[in-house]
């Protein structure tokens, strides 16, 4: 997975919470997505970020949900008052340059969330 | 509602046999294709991917094939091996928006010895 790094690699917090789940891109990639990846499903695309820019949030929900990727420092997606159906895995990935979403985006290995 | 499906949630071959998994998709301005494969507790890694203007590309033991007008690709693997238990996902991307992808639930594939 060519360089993605997300942490934690596992994650537990109590209903009510904040979960901050971080992404720190391949090196040189200026564009993140975050996916979420609810069990027994396929990935649901979340936002598009870059650098210090929103793209696209049309898959975030509405609310306790945010996302920011700053100048410097990994991306972060921020949860807050987590509750029992944001269980789920949370997939971070980069590319180089807009559009390249088809062929030069790279996963990271993901941060499975348990609210509990 | 599910745009892109994989009906099939698991397949089971033996090794040295052709895979084949399926793919169906309901919005026509789905401009590209992909294949991912997951491995458990991995993130997805890209596998193969085809353009709308093509009915086939191949890479290896790797073949996609697309038919626009049934709006339904298949990723045939031949021959399979035990490394290639996994689950596939099959992915496309709207013209209008090439930096989304959308996603089908998957199908895990298992090759046995």
């Amino acid at each position: 997975n060519a360089g993605v790094m997300q942490n934690p690699r596992h994650l537990v917090r109590r209903r009510g919470q904040e979960a901050r789940l971080r992404c720190s891109p391949v090196k040189g990639h200026s564009h993140v997505y975050w996916y979420r990846q609810l069990p027994e499903e396929g990935l649901k695309f979340m936002v598009y970020l870059q650098k210090e820019n929103i793209i696209d949030e049309s898959g975030m929900p509405k609310e306790r949900f945010s996302a920011e990727f700053p100048k410097e420092g990994p991306s972060i997606l921020r949860i807050q008052q987590v509750v029992r159906g944001d269980s789920a895995a949370y997939f971070c990935a980069s590319s180089p340059m807009t559009g390249d979403m088809n062929t030069e985006a790279f996963f990271g290995q993901g941060t499975r969330l348990t609210v509990v | 509602d599910q745009q892109v499906k994989q009906n099939s949630p698991s397949l089971s071959v033996q090794e040295g046999r052709i895979s084949i998994l399926n793919c169906d998709y309901t919005n026509s301005m789905f401009d590209y294709f992909l294949w991912y494969k997951k491995y458990p507790a991995e993130g997805p890694t890209f596998l193969i991917s085809i353009s709308s203007i093509k009915d086939k590309n191949e890479d290896g033991r790797f073949t996609v094939f697309l038919n626009k007008s049934a709006k339904h690709l298949s990723l045939h693997i031949v021959p399979s091996q035990p490394g290639d238990s996994a689950v596939y996902f099959c992915a496309a991307s709207p013209r209008y928006n090439t930096d989304k992808l959308i996603f089908g639930t998957g199908t895990r594939l298992q090759v046995f010895p």
